[in-house]
Parts: structure tokens; sequence; C-alpha cells
């Protein structure tokens, strides 16, 4: 049973493209999150939704938007994308009492060309 | 104020061997402080997390020692395995104002067992 699931895994586009990813947990958790790794492998959050409420919006270009449906989905939207985008992009859940614990999804990588 | 330091960038031992990851923090009201270990082509994996007033927790070969007054905590695995090759985070939970709890990861550290 797949805990943190997210689709697609590979994304290649064109700059300039719309491209959405989505994420699903059967956890439970009241809370995800999208993280952006780079390509040192650093982690940094994006945003963070807690009851589909928006809690965490770091400092990302508006390109970016963040929709949650309902407290077990949580999507990400990306608007003209830039070749800087190109990255690995996280899902992840947790309860918001127990935030240290993180689960994480496989995550999707996006190619922007 | 919300950094965490993470070192060494890569690190290499022997079938047996222990492995040390250290990090280091400046903001004093982080609560926790946990460890994730990320595979190849995976997300990351929480694999131990220790509370800032407990100097160790030890879990299986993995052994997190937290030394409060200089703001530092390491990793330690004991017996280093070739299937301990990863790259292991550091993290840090505060909380903010405006957004709540957030997670504050170090830069990772790309561990290679060799056999």
């Amino acid at each position: 049973d797949t805990a943190v699931s997210q689709t697609p895994k590979y994304l290649v586009t064109q700059m300039g493209n719309d491209k959405s990813i989505k994420c699903e947990q059967n956890l439970g958790h009241d809370t995800m999150y999208w993280y952006k790794q780079d390509s040192k492998k650093f982690l940094k959050i994006m945003f963070s939704y807690n009851n589909k409420e928006l809690i965490i919006n770091e400092t990302v270009p508006n390109r970016f938007s963040p929709k949650s449906p309902d407290k077990a989905h949580l999507n990400l939207h990306i608007n003209s994308l830039e070749l800087g985008d190109s990255a690995v992009y996280f899902c992840a859940s947790s309860q918001r009492t127990i935030s240290y614990e993180q689960y994480f999804g496989p995550g999707t990588r996006l190619t922007v060309t | 104020q919300q950094q965490v330091k993470q070192s060494p960038q890569s690190l290499i031992v022997q079938k047996g061997g222990i492995s040390i990851i250290n990090c280091a923090y400046e903001n004093t009201a982080f609560d926790y402080f946990p460890w994730y270990q990320q595979f190849p082509g995976k997300g990351p994996a929480l694999l131990i997390a220790i509370r800032p007033d407990v100097s160790e927790k030890k879990e299986g070969r993995f052994t997190i020692s937290f030394n409060k007054s200089a703001k530092q905590f390491s990793l330690h695995i004991m017996d280093s395995q070739p299937g301990d090759s990863a790259t292991y985070f550091c993290a840090a939970r505060g909380f903010l104002k405006t957004s709540g709890s957030r997670l504050t990861f170090g830069e990772g550290t790309q561990l290679t067992v060799n056999p």
C-alpha cells in the first residue's frame, strides 16, 4: 500500500509550458507539504497545507500554485515553466502535532528544456 | 537563525566501520531534531529523531548524540553496511508565528560504504 503517491514520476517539458503534479496520501494525515530538491540535493520547503488551509508559503515565484481539494490531496501547478524549475519535487505528509515525522512521496523529476 | 549546517558533504567508510555525520544549529527554539535517509530515486524517510532534552537516542545501529550547550548533534552508524549507502539529512523543527511548524534540513551527506 502506497502511503504518499505522486504522479507523474517524470515530467519533461519545454520552457513556457504549464504543468501539474498530483499528490495523494492515504495515511489520514492532516498536513501536506511540497518540497523542492535541487541538483545538489538540498531540500527546501515550498508550501504546506493543514486541513486544506495554506499555512506555509515560502518565497517561490507566483508561477507556482498549490491546491488542496481535500486533506488527502495536494496538487502543484506550475505556469510558464523556466529552465531553473528543473528539480525533483517531493510531496510529504504528517500529522500537524508530529510534524517532525514526515512521510515523503517518491518524487517527481521535472526537466525543463 | 533557521539554518542547519551539516558536515561532511560526503563520507566513505569501510564495511563494519563507524559513520559519523555532524550538524549544528543556531536557533535554540528548535524542538525536534530528526534524521532522514534518502536512497537514489526515492523520497527521504525518517530514520530517528531526538528532543533537545535528551543527550542520546539509539535505535539499532543508529545513534543520535545531542549536545545542547554546543548546539550540535550527530548521527552515528555503527557496523556500517553497504546497504546503508544513501544520502543522510539532519533536520530541525522550528515554529514561526505566521506559519506554524516547519522542518529545516541540512545540506545532506552522501554516505558510501565500501564492501
